[in-house]
């Protein structure tokens, strides 16, 4: 149950876009559309923003998009806003039937 | 509204117990799976534990199986999750969060509860 790899930061100005990727093993990532994405403020519960992969919940803005290639999701914000500064995370059902998550990404917006 | 609001949390002796509870309105919880994640201080998530909607499988992170079980009572509208022998290592935020059966997702969080594992 080896947590999924993200990026210990990332950072981006207001108007760009940035990418956080999220890298796992062929017994979760690779294995399953099954991967999700979380929002967290400092103090708060972690929000779901992207799940199966690349399907938004409703009230989430459309400058948030996910994708897959192999072993490895990603998380693109375009249009960066000062708001989007927060902790964001990775998530994906494994081939044990657990969940593991990534180690967590700080995006600062500049 | 949905809402989940956890409680049970303290500080606690290494080697002791603590019971968490999580307390659901606004859906039928007796559908959903449900489960635990914890933060420990300036961390990221860990997942810790999962029961399926009617009790009847329930999965744990290797870092706490044998100590922490989870249990819900449906009549209650409450999931728990019972820890024994904790560790300096099990101090964290723990939150409850529900996955809708088969989507794999976790839709709804609680505030979470701070448990402390110091002597």
């Amino acid at each position: 149950q080896s947590a999924l790899t993200q990026p210990a930061s990332v950072s981006g100005s207001p108007g760009q876009s940035i990418t956080i990727s999220c890298t796992g093993t062929s017994s979760d990532v690779g294995a399953y559309n099954y991967v999700s994405w979380y929002q967290q403020y400092p103090g708060k519960a972690p929000k779901l923003m992207i799940y199966d992969v690349s399907n938004r919940p409703s009230g989430v803005s459309n400058r948030f998009s996910g994708s897959k290639s192999g072993n490895t999701a990603s998380l693109t914000i375009s249009g960066l806003q000062a708001e989007d500064e927060a902790d964001y995370y990775c998530s994906s059902y494994t081939s044990s039937s657990t969940r593991v998550f990534g180690g967590g990404t700080k995006l600062t917006v500049l | 509204q949905v809402q989940l609001v956890d409680s049970g949390g303290g500080v606690v002796q290494p080697g002791r117990s603590l019971r968490l509870s999580c307390a659901a309105s606004g859906f039928t919880f007796s559908t959903y799976g449900m489960h635990w994640v914890r933060q420990a201080p300036g961390k990221g998530l860990e997942w810790v534990a999962l029961i399926w909607f009617d009790g009847s499988f329930k999965y744990y992170a290797d870092s706490v199986e044998g100590r922490f079980t989870i249990s819900r009572d449906n009549s209650k509208n409450t999931l728990y999750l019972q820890m024994n022998s904790l560790r300096a290592e099990d101090t964290a935020v723990y939150y409850c969060a529900r996955e809708t059966t088969v989507r794999y997702f976790f839709d709804c969080w609680g505030q979470g509860t701070l448990v402390t594992v110091s002597s």
